[in-house]
């Protein structure tokens, strides 16, 4: 099966640099995809990553190492409109018209 | 905006009741799904529909079920509603091919008294 893995919660300043972990387990790979979710809204897609390394979107970068089954996603310059949960999600194995989600990590900024 | 909709925004029901869920798909989007999502608990996949029909079942319960009509419009149904229904229901389409992102709509607060 698949399994996927992320911290429940993270406190952070802000103007500060964060990373948020997420492992998987996959007997095949289709890709990873980070969503930002404020309490009680829609998730937002924020990247989706399929190859090795870095790739930076302004404040937000994501990392993948798929021979490592892991990923994260890197906020730089935190704000105060950053406290939400990120969620990692991977597509999946016997479907590629679902995503398996994580439980998402809960993203806590303080002054 | 994500472009879909979902109707309506609240919805206070006693148990036992039943209610149906809409969902708007974004323009030219052909995938649907539908999500339930507890009070701090993660996204959990419930039903996908595909053109009209259905592709994957997750955790759906037997008083749950869902369809797509030829507009590509949606509906979840709950029915004999428990105090344990109360949840965010999201619903989501895809655009682009197997791998595309998922647009989400602004979701449906159930509440179940």
């Amino acid at each position: 099966g698949q399994n996927i893995d992320q911290p429940t919660e993270m406190t952070a300043t802000e103007g500060a640099i964060v990373q948020i972990n997420c492992t998987y387990q996959t007997s095949g790979f289709n890709g990873l995809f980070w969503y930002q979710q404020h309490a009680g809204e829609a998730p937002t897609f924020l990247s989706y990553n399929v190859l090795d390394g870095l790739e930076e979107k302004g404040r937000f970068s994501s990392f993948l190492s798929r021979s490592k089954g892991y990923s994260y996603l890197l906020l730089k310059e935190l704000q105060m409109k950053d406290s939400a949960s990120y969620l990692c999600a991977v597509p999946a194995v016997d479907s590629n018209y679902q995503l398996i989600w994580g439980a998402g990590t809960k993203l806590i900024i303080k002054p | 905006d994500s472009g879909v909709t979902q109707t309506p925004k609240h919805l206070i029901t006693a148990t036992g009741q039943r209610v149906t869920l809409r969902c708007s798909p974004r323009s030219g989007d052909l995938s649907v799904y539908w999500y339930q999502q507890s009070l701090d608990q993660g996204l959990q996949f419930l039903i996908q529909y595909y053109n009209g029909e259905e592709r994957a079942k997750g955790n759906i319960l037997e008083r749950f079920s869902a369809q797509q009509f030829p507009d590509l419009h949606s509906e979840l149904n709950l029915s004999s509603l428990e105090l344990g229904d109360s949840a965010l229901y999201f619903c989501a389409s895809r655009s682009g091919g197997a791998l595309g992102e998922q647009f989400f709509g602004p979701g449906t607060r159930l509440t179940v008294l």
